[in-house]
């Protein structure tokens, strides 16, 4: 079947830390990886995505990877701000169907001054 | 900009009242989620749509709830009767399914429901 594997948080960073958020899946196939945040009081908003294993997909100084061989689509931040405290999600979309999400149970990412 | 809209945003019901959601796809999307979200269970897929067809409505309790899609442009979950364990925020998204994966599939900002 399909599931998404996702750190438990929360995590609390203080401004500049690196971040790494670790997310593995489990699928048939060869399906697409996605990270969404969630603002407080928000809906979800697509962060990143990526289609293929080796692909790597980036937006605001986020990156992930997707590994096929280890099953892996880790979100790093290099330099995480205040405004990055949020609610992120790994979801995973298989590569046939009604291109429906799975989603993690979401990591919870505290940023302090 | 394109958005997923829904009604009400927030909603204070008594334990028995019927409750209705709706949403707004984004133009020309032919796919509709409802998912609902609590703090125990996370995001949980109630239904989705495509072309307006239900294609899975497993997640969702079938003797309370109900989702349709009258036309392209609305979709609605109701809840009749409603009981405090439906407590949550109920999400709809939608996509455009393209026979391919990989399609980004777009969040409305929720419907907060409280059955007191």
């Amino acid at each position: 079947g399909n599931s998404v594997t996702q750190m438990e948080g929360p995590v609390t960073l203080s401004e500049e830390a690196f971040l790494t958020i670790n997310c593995t899946y489990t699928a048939t196939g060869y399906p697409s990886l996605f990270w969404y945040v969630q603002y407080p009081g928000e809906g979800l908003q697509l962060l990143l995505k990526a289609t293929k294993a080796d692909d790597k997909g980036s937006n605001k100084g986020f990156e992930a990877t997707y590994r096929k061989e280890t099953t892996s689509f880790h979100l790093e931040k290099g330099s995480v701000q205040v405004s990055d405290s949020a609610v992120y999600f790994c979801a995973l979309s298989p590569q046939t169907g009604a291109n429906n999400l799975f989603f993690g149970t979401g990591t919870r990412l505290t940023v302090i001054p | 900009d394109a958005r997923v809209t829904q009604t009400p945003r927030h909603k204070v019901t008594e334990m028995g009242q019927e409750v209705t959601m709706r949403c707004q796809p984004i133009l020309g999307h032919n796919t509709v989620f409802w998912y609902r979200q609590t703090m125990m269970q996370g995001l949980e897929l109630l239904a989705y749509f495509r072309n307006r067809a239900p294609l899975d409505d497993s997640g969702m309790p079938k003797d309370r709830f109900s989702a349709e899609m009258p036309d392209a442009t609305l979709a609605t979950l109701k809840i009749q009767p409603s009981e405090p364990r439906d407590s949550a925020v109920y999400f709809c998204a939608s996509g455009l399914a393209q026979g391919l994966a990989g399609n980004t599939i777009y969040f409305g900002e929720g419907s907060w429901l409280t059955v007191v």
